[in-house]
């Protein structure tokens, strides 16, 4: 089955650096990769999504990219601010399946 | 206009005592998922019914059931909960149909399970 790995496991930055995290997964299959932010005793909140047919997407302060060849792909938030304060999780899953394989998750602290 | 919506919000059973955790939809989406999250860790697939199809992961306990009597709603069944079935449960769906949105799952708020 699908295997995600997620690093680093916890980050801390000051407000207005930026802030990357990185996903690895094992199924060639995989083509659909999303980030879900959640905050503490909330539900996960998809913020972006990439699939395999795009090497880079941008939202604002936040960008996901994707290397199919290596099977990673990464989390980029540019001038963070505190709110931005959660644990993120990237996701893999096969367009002809329905499940999610998550990682582990990144717990952000952006420090004022 | 909540979407995906899970009640109870928190729920306190007793060690083996069963207990129902309930979910439901206004998408009219056809994949409904059932997630075990405890502390600090990612959400665990329990399983998923694709519209009345189930699909059961490798790994989830028999202790846990569910049920999907229509489109709208969808049970989790806890038969004999014990100390370490303490979680957070989340329900998701899926429109599981082509188009830009295929993939995409939208959480509910979640029910936190205490077993005492």
């Amino acid at each position: 089955g699908e295997n995600v790995e997620q690093h680093p496991s916890t980050l801390s930055v000051q407000e207005g650096d930026s802030a990357v995290i990185k996903c690895t997964y094992s199924d060639s299959a995989s083509n659909y990769f999303p980030w879900y932010k959640q905050e503490l005793g909330k539900r996960p909140q998809l913020i972006i999504d990439i699939r395999s047919n795009v090497g880079e997407k941008k939202d604002q302060r936040i960008a996901v990219t994707l290397n199919k060849t290596a099977k990673h792909f990464s989390l980029h938030i540019t001038e963070t601010q505190p709110e931005d304060s959660a644990v993120y999780f990237c996701a893999a899953s096969r367009n002809s399946g329905y499940a999610l394989n998550f990682g582990k998750g990144t717990s952000l602290l952006v420090t004022p | 206009d909540a979407m995906v919506i899970q009640n109870p919000r928190y729920q306190v059973t007793q060690f083996g005592k069963p207990v129902t955790l309930s979910c439901s939809q206004t998408l009219n989406h056809n994949v409904m998922y059932w997630y075990q999250q405890k502390s600090s860790q990612a959400p665990k697939l329990l399983f998923h019914y694709y519209d009345k199809d189930f699909n059961n992961e490798a790994d989830t306990p028999d202790n846990f059931q569910s049920r999907r009597p229509n489109t709208s709603f969808c049970f989790l069944d806890i038969r004999s909960p014990g100390l370490g079935d303490a979680a957070m449960y989340l329900c998701a769906t899926n429109i599981g149909r082509g188009g830009r949105f295929k993939n995409e799952q939208f959480f509910g708020p979640g029910t936190r399970l205490t077993v005492l």
